[in-house]
């Protein structure tokens, strides 16, 4: 069982361009998260997703957008990138919403030059 | 608004000793609280839990403490080991909601 799986491991990438981070689980999880991970300020809601099919802003939301076609699948995608998202992004899961256990992928390292 | 927060950014303790990571948050409606570990390069791991209804969970060497009047929970690693050196993330969130909130993190050093 691999659990969660994100790709890219690292990706450098121009301004401006468009990107996607993949993160798949094989956990049959209902909710799905992403994260950026910035020195001082921990872990920060993107994006989530309660089930297939629903998504919902978090706490920094601009720029990114997600989307929930089935269970298993939360691509993150960067429209056009900027060096402010530069970051480490980690996709999580977990069985139910809310305050449940949640399970994070490896991240993706992104830099935006 | 930061609802939850690890005052300390780092903190140095030596083998064998207790370590104390402490986390404060704001919001009354959390009733569920988590601690999360992580090594350079890979993704947090999931350590201990306390749902509001208690003050204290414990798992082995880590006990998470609760103080729900003082809206402050604590972990406790006993005793420390250099393999404990990691960052640990508190969150909170409410078992209706849709999300966890994380502090910013606090860096554990195990020194031999």
């Amino acid at each position: 069982i691999a659990g969660i799986t994100q790709a890219p491991t690292s990706q450098i990438l121009a301004a401006g361009r468009r990107m996607t981070l993949r993160c798949t689980q094989d956990m049959r999880h209902n909710a799905m998260y992403w994260y950026r991970q910035d020195l001082g300020l921990g872990l920060r809601l993107i994006h989530y997703s309660n089930t297939a099919g629903t998504t919902g802003k978090g706490e920094v939301p601009d720029g990114y957008s997600v989307s929930r076609a089935n269970t298993d699948d939360f691509p993150l995608t960067l429209a056009s990138a900027v060096p402010s998202q530069t970051s480490v992004y980690f996709c999580a899961s977990s069985r139910l919403h809310g305050a449940d256990t949640q399970y994070f992928g490896p991240g993706t390292r992104l830099t935006v030059l | 608004d930061q609802q939850v927060k690890q005052n300390s950014p780092s903190l140095s303790v030596q083998e064998g000793r207790i370590s104390i990571l402490n986390c404060d948050y704001t919001n009354s409606m959390f009733d569920y609280f988590l601690w999360y570990k992580k090594y350079p390069a890979e993704g947090p791991t999931f350590l201990i839990s306390i749902s509001s209804i208690k003050d204290k969970n414990e798992d082995g060497r880590f006990t998470v403490f609760l103080n729900k009047s003082a809206k402050h929970l604590s972990l406790h690693i006993v005793p420390s080991q250099p393999g404990d050196s990691a960052v640990y993330f508190c969150a909170g969130g409410e078992t209706s909601g849709s999300r966890l909130t994380f502090g910013e993190g606090t860096q554990l050093t195990v020194n031999p």
